[in-house]
């Protein structure tokens, strides 16, 4: 059975600070998400990592994926107050659970003056 | 951009009551998820739908859960008896295999409180 866990599951930091989220999971999976959620509303695709190495960013967001380690990192530079939100990872269990998405546990990231 | 929709964005019943979520998939998508989040907690997987038939469903997905695709277009959760248990947001995801760059797309939600 697929797991996910993230890493730290509650983050405040101060505006202008760095940080990385971790996402562990343990069996192959060659596709990952990164999804934003604001209280009480949808989910906001932020990424999605189809292979290993892969690297994207988007603002002071940036994300990457080590299959070999079964690892993916959300990384957040130079936080703002509006990056405040909780962070999902979510990864495909692929083969004949293709589509199937398991969420780790999300980090609520505060965001402080 | 295309986009899923659902209907309502929330729904408030008695417990006891049967409700249908209603969800339109991208039209080009075969296969269809439906995921449950109560509240503060992470996102669950409740089931797949592929080819007009159940391919996958967890341990949540139990006898009063119920999917169809009536008309090609709507995909539909029903739950028989609702209990206080069930209330949560639900969400439907679609996706088309065989793609590389292929990637699941999420509904807003529907938030189903149960009283």
């Amino acid at each position: 059975e697929l797991k996910v866990e993230q890493n730290p599951l509650f983050l405040s930091m101060q505006e202008g600070k760095n940080y990385t989220i971790y996402c562990n999971y343990s069996t192959t999976s060659d596709r990952l998400y990164w999804y934003r959620q604001d209280p009480g509303k949808s989910l906001e695709s932020l990424f999605v990592l189809l292979s290993n190495g892969a690297v994207k960013q988007e603002g002071r967001l940036m994300a990457s994926l080590d299959t070999k380690a079964r690892l993916s990192t959300l990384h957040i530079t130079a936080a703002v107050h509006d990056l405040s939100a909780t962070y999902f990872c979510a990864v495909d269990a692929g083969g004949t659970s293709y589509g199937k998405l398991t969420f780790g546990q999300g980090t609520i990231l505060t965001v402080h003056p | 951009e295309p986009e899923v929709t659902q209907t309502p964005s929330h729904q408030v019943t008695q417990m006891g009551q049967e409700v249908i979520l209603r969800c339109v998939p991208i039209s080009n998508h075969l296969y269809f998820y439906w995921y449950r989040q109560i509240l503060g907690q992470k996102v669950e997987f409740l089931v797949s739908f592929y080819n007009n038939e159940i391919s996958e469903k967890s341990e949540i997905f139990d006898d009063q859960f119920s999917v169809e695709r009536p008309d090609g277009s709507n995909f539909t959760l029903k739950i028989r008896s609702t209990k206080l248990e069930d209330s949560a947001m639900y969400f439907c995801a679609s996706i088309i295999p065989g793609q590389i760059n292929t990637e699941a797309f999420f509904g807003q939600g529907t938030r189903l409180t149960v009283v």
